[in-house]
């Protein structure tokens, strides 16, 4: 089966302007989850969602980030106002979600390679 | 959150076996430890998960210590295929954020 796309796979933007990153998950796959790594850097978790509901969303860098997720499905990433230190691969990653203690393997999209000029 | 740290980086011979430990605090008795491996230009890709003492797959080991302080990964035979960054995922069950560790670069020598 198809598994988690992201779009666009490069983003080249000016400073200031808005970005908006999309991720596909897994059909089924109620939650989603959103990375952000710098270039040679570990993994920086940003949000998670469980269905359309992102229950914390202190991980976001600034209030310039945001998220939202429809349909319990597509998510969607938005930058408002870029700066050069955003610039960063953005990882997505689905998962059959949560059961109790137990965590469900994640899948990973290949990433939204985003620079700010 | 406490940081989940491991070390940098780690170099071994083909056949060798890689043993990579992670340390974190505050898991619960049934919270799972989950590790990743990451090629450049890649997502992350799952390996193996536990939650207590040993779990073994086709591919990696698991050793949780009682303390649950820290885990290790273990890689029987090491190829050149398994040079990679490997990151451990520690899931604290009442939280909302998954917090990977440092990540450990690890490169396999001919």
């Amino acid at each position: 089966g198809a598994g988690v796309s992201q779009s666009p796979s490069n983003k080249v933007t000016e400073k200031g302007k808005d970005v908006e990153l999309r991720c596909d998950p897994i059909s089924g796959h109620t939650a989603l989850y959103w990375y952000r790594q710098s270039l040679g850097q570990g993994l920086e978790f940003l949000i998670y969602f469980q269905g359309n509901s992102a229950p914390d969303k202190s991980g976001l860098p600034s209030d310039r980030f945001s998220a939202e997720r429809t349909g319990g499905s597509v998510s969607t990433l938005t930058i408002q106002r870029t700066q050069q230190e955003d610039s960063a691969v953005y990882l997505c990653a689905s998962s059959l979600g949560l059961a109790g203690r137990s965590s469900y393997e994640q899948y990973f999209g290949p990433g939204t390679r985003l620079t700010v000029t | 959150l406490a940081k989940t740290t491991q070390p940098i980086s780690m170099d071994s011979y083909e056949g060798q076996e890689v043993n990579i430990t992670c340390s974190h605090n505050n898991i619960a008795t049934n919270d799972y430890i989950t590790w990743y491996q990451q090629f450049p230009s890649q997502g992350p890709r799952f390996i193996i998960q536990g939650y207590k003492t040993k779990v073994t797959n086709e591919v990696a080991s698991l050793f949780i210590p009682a303390d649950r302080k820290s885990s290790t990964l273990s890689l029987p035979r090491v190829s050149l295929s398994d040079t990679a960054v490997y990151y451990c995922l520690p899931v604290t069950s009442g939280t909302y954020k998954y917090i990977f560790g440092t990540g450990t670069r690890l490169k396999v020598l001919a």
